[in-house]
């Protein structure tokens, strides 16, 4: 059953704490995407991998790492320099090519406590 | 960069009315124009793509009209049934990886 996985559902951080937020696909897309949801407003772009080991930055990369590893694999760190970390992070990911679509994981809604 | 606009915000319809939401974006070489449907809790579902060489494109209850020179294109979805209940974006590309999302519409359809 091919698609894209996010663990956890939900995710707690502490004042001061980095957490890792999961996606894997089985897809075989060369591009891996992360997106940042807040109420009312659109998804933003993080950071995005277009191929192993290589990575851009997109609209809002301060406070967040991430690696690219494996091709099926792109975890997103929220570091305790993202001071507003509360919303609900989406990954997607595509086919390399010159506009393809982009299709999304189930979410990870991080919380802070 | 580009900016996509999308109206209205939310929309009320009756159980078999058509419901329309708009989209208008900045950037005369975006090229790709897909429509997503997010139900509560869960990431966004591709429901709908068009691209630019095309100015129309349906499947089943669902089309997407897209008007190049006026830079808008539009969601119809008609005899609307309680689980097209969700909340609904555009997107615009020009290419490569970059999409640019509007803000969304919460569509409810009232039994």
């Amino acid at each position: 059953d091919g698609g894209i996985t996010q663990s956890p559902k939900y995710l707690f951080r502490k004042e001061g704490q980095n957490v890792t937020l999961s996606c894997e696909q089985n897809l075989n897309h060369d591009a891996m995407y992360w997106y940042r949801q807040d109420p009312g407003q659109g998804l933003r772009l993080i950071y995005y991998s277009q191929i192993v080991n290589d990575f851009q930055k997109g609209d809002i990369a301060e406070g967040y790492s991430v690696s690219r590893e494996k091709k099926e694999s792109f975890p997103l760190t929220v570091t305790s320099a993202q001071k507003n970390p509360t919303a609900f992070y989406l990954c997607a990911s595509s086919i390399q090519g010159v506009t393809e679509t982009q299709y999304f994981g189930p979410g990870t809604r991080l919380l802070v406590l | 960069g580009e900016n996509v606009e999308q109206h209205p915000s939310t929309l009320s319809v009756q159980e078999g009315d058509s419901a329309v939401i708009k989209c208008t974006y900045s950037d005369s070489a975006s090229n790709y124009f897909p429509w997503y449907k997010q139900e509560l809790g869960k990431g966004p579902q591709l429901i709908i793509d068009i691209r630019s060489n095309v100015g129309e494109k349906k499947d089943q209850r669902i089309a997407v009209t897209l008007n190049k020179t006026a830079k808008h294109f539009s969601l119809h979805i008609t005899e609307t049934q309680p689980e097209d209940s969700a909340v609904y974006f555009c997107a615009a590309s020009m290419g490569g990886n970059q999409f640019y999302f509007g803000t969304g519409t919460s569509l409810t359809v009232i039994p």
